[in-house]
């Protein structure tokens, strides 16, 4: 059975930072891309970052790019999101998915953690 | 990448059916078959329940289907049951981001 469980979320003050994991089990955690996506409370979804399979090709949104870094470690199925310089907009779940197919970089989300909240506030 | 632009909210009776709408520009669904919905209720992740415009994931209720036509796809949900009532986003991907709809709020009265 395929699981994702994110942790690390919590209060923050703006300009801290915060590393968000996810541990992955029931899959083959290097064949297939892991994203990050936020969703602000009362608002929308927001796709935040994307990791190959390898961990080798990252992404992320113009909103977070140069502050937010996704890597893994293939070694413990866990993905971690590094958010540095948070701003209060940046206060969300954030929620970490799963690509559909093996080997895609992006592609439809299939499976979804439960989402940790973080909140970037003085 | 623009926009994809859904209506806030749709509301039906148990037994009909309805159609959310999600309009993009031509570069967000680049003439592929990139369209997925996915579907949340509150305090819940989201679910996907349809991808590649209209192919459903297993388990998913063949009630739920999709279709696009030129910039706009549409998700339509026969047999409105009250467990339904969630709010619905669209999405696209290119080679580089993931976009999502604004999302739509479905009320079963």
């Amino acid at each position: 059975e395929v699981q994702l469980v994110e942790s690390g979320g919590g209060l923050v003050q703006p300009g801290g930072s915060l590393r968000l994991s996810c541990s992955a089990s029931g899959f083959t955690f290097t064949s297939y891309a892991m994203s990050w996506v936020r969703q602000a409370p009362g608002k929308g979804l927001e796709w935040v970052s994307t990791s190959s399979g390898s961990g080798g090709i990252t992404y992320y949104a113009d909103s977070v790019k140069g502050r937010f870094t996704i890597s893994r470690d293939s070694s413990k199925n866990m993905v971690y999101l590094q958010m540095n310089s948070l701003r209060a907009e940046d206060t969300a779940v954030y929620y970490c998915a799963r690509a559909l197919r093996q080997w895609l970089v992006f592609d439809y989300f299939d499976y979804w953690g439960q989402g940790t909240l973080v909140t970037v506030s003085s | 990448q623009s926009a994809l632009t859904q209506p806030a909210s749709v509301s039906g009776s148990p037994g009909q059916s309805i159609t959310i709408s999600c309009t993009g520009s031509s570069g967000d669904f680049g003439g592929y078959k990139y369209v997925s919905w996915y579907q949340q209720h509150p305090g819940k992740a989201p679910k996907l329940i349809i991808h590649d415009v209209s192919d459903r994931p297993s388990g998913v209720s063949n009630r739920f289907s999709g279709s696009k036509s030129g910039n706009t796809a549409s998700l339509t949900i026969s047999g409105l049951q009250t467990e339904d009532e969630a709010d619905y986003y669209c999405s696209t991907y290119t080679t580089s981001s993931t976009l999502f709809g604004g999302g739509t709020k479905l009320t079963v009265l």
